[in-house]
């Protein structure tokens, strides 16, 4: 089955403790990214990354790293988090640009 | 800049009526068109999606949208709402060379019985 799998789904945690979300997709999509849905924001693209080894800043990139060493996986990697990077994270793949986007289940975080 | 704007943060409707969700976008070129509708505790999932051609698209679900150049619009449309249409839908963008999409903020469904 065609997926995009994101672990873990829900995560509690203390400011300044080192996370990652990971996002691994089963398509061999070359395009992947992240996004953060905030309430009355809609969805805001994090980081993109083309291919392998190729990423770039979305919209909303501080605070955050990622990673892109193998075409399936995108890890989304907080260093230090804090209470205001609280939300629901989607990883997102499609095959080209402007083709549709295949997104995972989602992982809610929760800073405290 | 290209922007997406759903105007309407909630809507609500009878199970069995007409629904409409209103989107327009902001886009120099011929944009790339998409619907996705979020269940609660779910991911996003594809509605349809328009790209160039026929300007009346037929997505899952029963539902459909149109394209309308000169509205800057692309609202999504079903005759008859189900219970199980009770979603949040966004609407997006996609903006050619650049990789993005843009989403709209979202249009929260509720159905009553």
């Amino acid at each position: 089955e065609a997926q995009v799998t994101q672990n873990p789904r829900y995560l509690i945690t203390v400011t300044g403790k080192k996370l990652t979300v990971t996002c691994s997709q089963n398509m061999n999509h070359e395009y992947m990214s992240w996004y953060r849905q905030d309430p009355g924001l809609g969805l805001r693209q994090i980081y993109y990354s083309m291919n392998v080894e190729v990423t770039d800043k979305g919209d909303v990139p501080e605070g955050y790293k990622v990673s892109r060493k193998e075409k399936r996986n995108f890890p989304l990697i907080l260093e230090s988090p804090s209470p205001n990077q609280t939300s629901l994270y989607f990883c997102a793949s499609r095959k080209w640009e402007n083709t549709e986007a295949f997104f995972g289940q989602g992982t809610r975080l929760t800073v405290v | 800049a290209q922007s997406v704007t759903q105007p309407d943060i909630h809507i609500t409707v009878s199970e069995g009526a007409s629904l409409e969700l209103r989107c327009n976008y902001s886009y120099g070129a011929t944009p790339y068109l998409f619907w996705y509708v979020q269940s609660p505790g779910q991911g996003l999932q594809l509605l349809l999606k328009y790209f160039s051609g026929d300007t009346l698209v037929q997505g899952i679900k029963g539902f459909e949208a149109e394209f309308k150049r000169s509205q800057s619009s692309f609202n999504l449309r079903k005759p008859s709402v189900h219970w199980s249409d009770a979603a949040e839908y966004f609407c997006a963008v996609g903006a050619s060379g650049t990789y993005k999409y843009i989403f709209g903020t979202g249009t929260r469904l509720k159905v009553l019985a």
